[in-house]
C-alpha cells in the first residue's frame, strides 16, 4: 500500500537559517504530494502540492519538487522565521489509495530566535 | 474563504458516556473525513463519507461510529467513551475524485475522557 516517510523531529534552527524536512513515498501510479502545516492549536493546513513529476509546488518561501526517480518531495526554505514554527506533514494522494491521502507522521519545527 | 468548523474545541467527558462531535464544511464538499492525532502517531483515518449517507471504515474505527444525514454534515460518536480514546481529533472534507484531493481541515477538537 501506499506509505510516507519523513524525518523525525524536532528540528530546531536559528532565524534564518536553511530549512530541510525529508520526504520520500512509496505509492502505485502517479500521486499527487502535498505538504501541510499545523500551527500550534490549529487544524492542518495546505502549504503547497505538486501533481507530477518535476512540479516544483512553492508558498510562503517553502519550495518542494515532486522527484519521482528518487520518490522523493522534500520540503526547503532559505531563511525560517520564528513564526514558522509549526508540525509540518508530507502526504500524497494516489489512484491505488482511491484518493484516501497517506499522511507522514509530522515533523516538529522550531525556530529559536 | 473555505471553512471547515467543528462544534468543541475542548471536551471533557467521562468514562463509558456517548459523545458526539460534529463538524459542518460550507464548500458543498462530497468528500468528507475524521482523524484523530496523537503524538508520535501523526494522522490515523477513523472513518470517511463520499455521500450523504454513505461511510466507510478507515485505519481505527473500533470503538466509533459516523453519522452523514446531510451533505455538509459529518458527525463522530464515541458509543461509550474509554480512557484511550482521549486524543485530538480532526475532520476535514475535500471534493471527489482526482485532481481535487487537497484536504481542508477543521480546528480540531481536544478530547479528554476521565
Amino acid at each position: 500500500g501506499d506509505s510516507v516517510t519523513q524525518m523525525e523531529g524536532p528540528v530546531t534552527l536559528s532565524e534564518e537559517a536553511f530549512l530541510t524536512i525529508n520526504c520520500t513515498y512509496t505509492a502505485t501510479g502517479y500521486p499527487s504530494l502535498f505538504w501541510y502545516v499545523q500551527y500550534p492549536g490549529e487544524g492542518l493546513q495546505l502549504l503547497l502540492k505538486a501533481t507530477k513529476a518535476d512540479d516544483k509546488g512553492s508558498n510562503k518561501g517553502f519550495e518542494a519538487t515532486y522527484r519521482k526517480e528518487t520518490t522523493s518531495f522534500h520540503l526547503e526554505k532559505g531563511s525560517v522565521q520564528v513564526s514558522d514554527s509549526a508540525v509540518y506533514f508530507c502526504a500524497l494522494s494516489s489512484p491505488g489509495g482511491s484518493y484516501i491521502p497517506t499522511f507522514g507522521r509530522g515533523t516538529s519545527l522550531i525556530v529559536h530566535p | 474563504d473555505v471553512k471547515v468548523t467543528q462544534s468543541s474545541r475542548y471536551l471533557v467527558k467521562r468514562t463509558g458516556e456517548k459523545v458526539f462531535l460534529e463538524c459542518v464544511q460550507d464548500m458543498d464538499h462530497e468528500n468528507m473525513f475524521w482523524y484523530r492525532q496523537d503524538p508520535g502517531l501523526g494522522l490515523r483515518l477513523i472513518y470517511f463519507s463520499y455521500d450523504v449517507k454513505m461511510k466507510e471504515k478507515g485505519d481505527i474505527p473500533e470503538g466509533y461510529s459516523v453519522s452523514r444525514e446531510k451533505k455538509e454534515r459529518f458527525s463522530l460518536i464515541l458509543e461509550s467513551a474509554s480512557t484511550n480514546q482521549t486524543s485530538m481529533y480532526l475532520c476535514a472534507s475535500s471534493l471527489a475524485g482526482a485532481g481535487s484531493d487537497t484536504q481542508y481541515f477543521g480546528p480540531g477538537t481536544r478530547l479528554t475522557v476521565l
